[in-house]
């Protein structure tokens, strides 16, 4: 079955703290990996794919394919941070692109 | 950034209504998407719409939906008799490919 998990509902950091947001997936098959990030009243946006391998806003995820694990994290939180994070898949390639998503985590940086 | 826009951003109706929501992408991508988060719940994936035709949809997608894109630029989505438990927020979006993808910013829909 194709699922992705976010464990946590809700991450509260300092700002100045490192930060982790777990993701773990099921998929039998080549998935694309993808973080979408939720601020405030705005529209869902993408923040991060594992093809391109960038770091935006300071953010990185690495996929790694023997634990299905795809975590997002950032060295030192800021409070423009606080969003809600959601951890997506995709079949990589042939496919209408359509996405599973995980539950969500919110994320609270407090000053 | 492409914008997605959605009409309207909230909808209320009474059970057993029909409601047509919109989308409208304002650019020449080819795959839209329909998707809804109920209060509290993840994502879902409804439909994906290309070619002017589905090219996928999940189980939720019942007879009681429909979508099509009656004018070349609008995207709809149909709901015939909707349930109290069609209450979500739908999300449209829209890709050039099987990549990223551009989020509307949602119809929060509520059944009476």
């Amino acid at each position: 079955a194709q699922r992705v998990t976010q464990p946590e509902k809700l991450l509260s950091v300092f700002k100045g703290a490192p930060v982790e947001l777990k993701c773990n997936y099921s998929y039998s098959g080549s998935p694309e990996l993808f973080w979408y990030v939720q601020y405030s009243r705005q529209r869902l946006q993408l923040l991060l794919r594992h093809i391109s391998r960038e770091s935006i806003k300071g953010f990185t995820a690495d996929l790694n394919k023997g634990e299905t694990s795809f975590h997002l994290k950032k060295p030192f939180a800021q409070e423009e941070d606080s969003a809600m994070y959601y951890c997506a898949l995709s079949r990589r390639s042939g496919n209408t692109g359509k996405l599973i998503f995980g539950q969500g985590t919110t994320l609270q940086v407090k000053p | 950034e492409p914008e997605v826009t959605q009409t309207p951003s909230h909808q209320v109706t009474q059970m057993g209504q029909e409601v047509i929501l919109r989308c409208v992408p304002i650019s020449n991508h080819l795959y839209f998407y329909w998707y809804r988060q109920i209060l509290g719940q993840k994502v879902e994936f409804l439909v994906s719409f290309y070619n002017n035709e589905i090219s996928e949809k999940s189980e939720i997608f019942d007879d009681q939906f429909s979508v099509e894109r009656p004018d070349g630029s609008n995207f709809t989505l149909k709901i015939r008799s909707t349930k109290l438990e069609d209450s979500a927020m739908y999300f449209c979006a829209r890709a050039q490919g099987a990549g990223e993808q551009f989020f509307g910013p949602g119809t929060r829909l509520t059944v009476l």
